[in-house]
């Protein structure tokens, strides 16, 4: 089945600095992208859809120049929490979409805990 | 947008008994409903999905139903087991501008005692 691969697994960074979080689809290819952000014992919220080769769409209340989001192929899309403060700290989860899958694919990574101090 | 309640935010039951738990959504046009089951630290693992052109759908312990024209789905688990333990999510599949997207229900922390 469809694989999702998300790295790091979690991260500690001072306030700051940046951080770089990659998404990989193992098996197939991933046109669309999504990046959710999940505060505890909250519920996935969706950040941005990333479509490969173009801009990301950003939900409203998301700033792009601090989450930058780049998918430039059909494997691999990266967010990068610039200037990272403690607010930002949170699990960050990806998912990608394969549209050839019948359940319309979407599949998950295994997430990003990220905790800045 | 679309926007997707879930009720209870939390449930508790003995094993062996059932759970039910239910989402209204409220855009027609979604067409697409999955349920997620979320270990604390872990991702989201699909335990079952409907599409809007039908209105049931089982898998052995676990059913879905679907009702279109009152804009509500619900996820039935029976015979609950201390494992099913854990954050159930709905969600519904929409297009939100140029894309497709999910759109994720609050939760429900399901706790089921031996």
């Amino acid at each position: 089945g469809a694989v999702v691969s998300q790295h790091p697994s979690w991260v500690i960074c001072k306030s700051g600095t940046s951080v770089k979080i990659e998404c990989r689809s193992l098996d197939f290819q991933a046109t669309t992208m999504f990046w959710y952000r999940q505060f505890p014992k909250q519920s996935l919220m969706l950040m941005a859809t990333s479509n490969e080769g173009s801009k990301a769409t950003y939900e409203q209340g998301v700033e792009k120049d601090k989450f930058l989001i780049n998918h430039a192929s059909l494997t691999l899309s990266t967010l990068t929490v610039t200037s990272a403060h403690p607010e930002d700290s949170s699990f960050y989860i990806c998912s990608a979409r394969d549209v050839v899958n019948p359940n319309y694919g979407y599949t998950f990574g295994s997430g990003t805990r990220l905790t800045v101090v | 947008g679309e926007n997707v309640e879930q009720h209870p935010s939390t449930l508790s039951v003995q094993e062996g008994d059932s759970a039910v738990i239910k989402c209204t959504y409220s855009d027609s046009a979604s067409n697409y409903f999955p349920w997620y089951k979320q270990e604390l630290g872990k991702r989201p693992q699909l335990i079952i999905d409907i599409r809007s052109n039908v209105g049931e759908k089982k898998d052995q312990r676990i059913a879905v139903t679907l009702n279109k024209t009152a804009k509500h789905f619900s996820l039935h688990i029976t015979e609950t087991q201390p494992e099913d333990s854990a954050v159930y999510f709905c969600a519904a599949h929409t297009r939100g501008g140029s894309n497709y997207k999910l759109t994720f229900g609050k939760g429900t922390l399901l706790t089921v005692n031996p």
